[in-house]
């Protein structure tokens, strides 16, 4: 159980493009998901935290106006990258809560901004 | 912030030997998280510790929640070559309505055949 899925798992945009990336829970419900991004050979980094229903809570350096995060129901959470440009190439992975504390990952998206 | 220090960074393993990495942190957890993480995917859960003291197993993986809550390890026996990857830690504390959950910095797992 806890099976939390990304789409797409790869994408290759254009600068100056939106690239919009959604994450599942596919077997339980989650009214808290996570969107982190991760540099090679590096840990996670914490973006934001999406709350089914409000307002996504934005780590402090992470600009909102350009990861826009929405909520809009206890499955689906979606993170869209506004205007990329080649620094936000990255890969990006959504968690989700199922119980006490743990969070089940998403597979991640590998983005590219040429 | 809360920062947790995992080690080893890395090692390399001969085949069917016992692999030990911990992670310990200045402040207390709730909850401690262990995940593996291949090239290009994202982590996945391996075991999660609740309790204080609490000793779980999964297959070969073993893992203890440390007393104090400080502290974690993770024990892989009779390492195989699909052990390989990255290992992460991480410490859960949630409290006051708020949640965080804290990454060590990752062990790279080498197993020579």
């Amino acid at each position: 159980g806890a099976v939390v899925s990304q789409h797409p798992s790869r994408v290759i945009c254009k600068s100056g493009t939106s690239v919009k990336i959604e994450c599942r829970s596919l077997d339980f419900q989650a009214t808290t998901m996570f969107w982190y991004r991760q540099f090679p050979k590096k840990s996670l980094m914490l973006m934001a935290t999406s709350n089914e229903g409000s307002k996504a809570t934005y780590e402090q350096g992470v600009e909102k106006d350009k990861f826009l995060i929405n909520h809009a129901s206890l499955t689906l959470s979606t993170l869209t990258v506004t205007s990329a440009h080649p620094e936000d190439s990255s890969f990006y992975i959504c968690s989700a809560t199922a119980e006490a504390d743990t969070q089940y990952f998403g597979p991640g998206t590998r983005l590219t901004v040429l | 912030g809360q920062q947790l220090n995992q080690s080893p960074q890395s090692m390399f393993i001969q085949e069917g030997e016992d692999v030990s990495m911990n992670c310990t942190s200045s402040s207390i957890f709730n909850t401690w998280l262990w995940y593996k993480q291949d090239p290009g995917e994202g982590p996945v859960l391996l075991i999660a510790l609740y309790k204080a003291g609490e000793l779980t197993s999964n297959g070969r993986l073993t893992a203890q929640f440390g007393i104090t809550r400080k502290d974690s390890f993770l024990n892989i026996s009779a390492s195989i070559p699909s052990d390989v990857g990255i290992y992460f830690c991480a410490g859960a504390y949630s409290g006051a309505g708020s949640y965080q959950l804290t990454f060590g910095k990752g062990t790279k797992l080498s197993v020579i055949p």
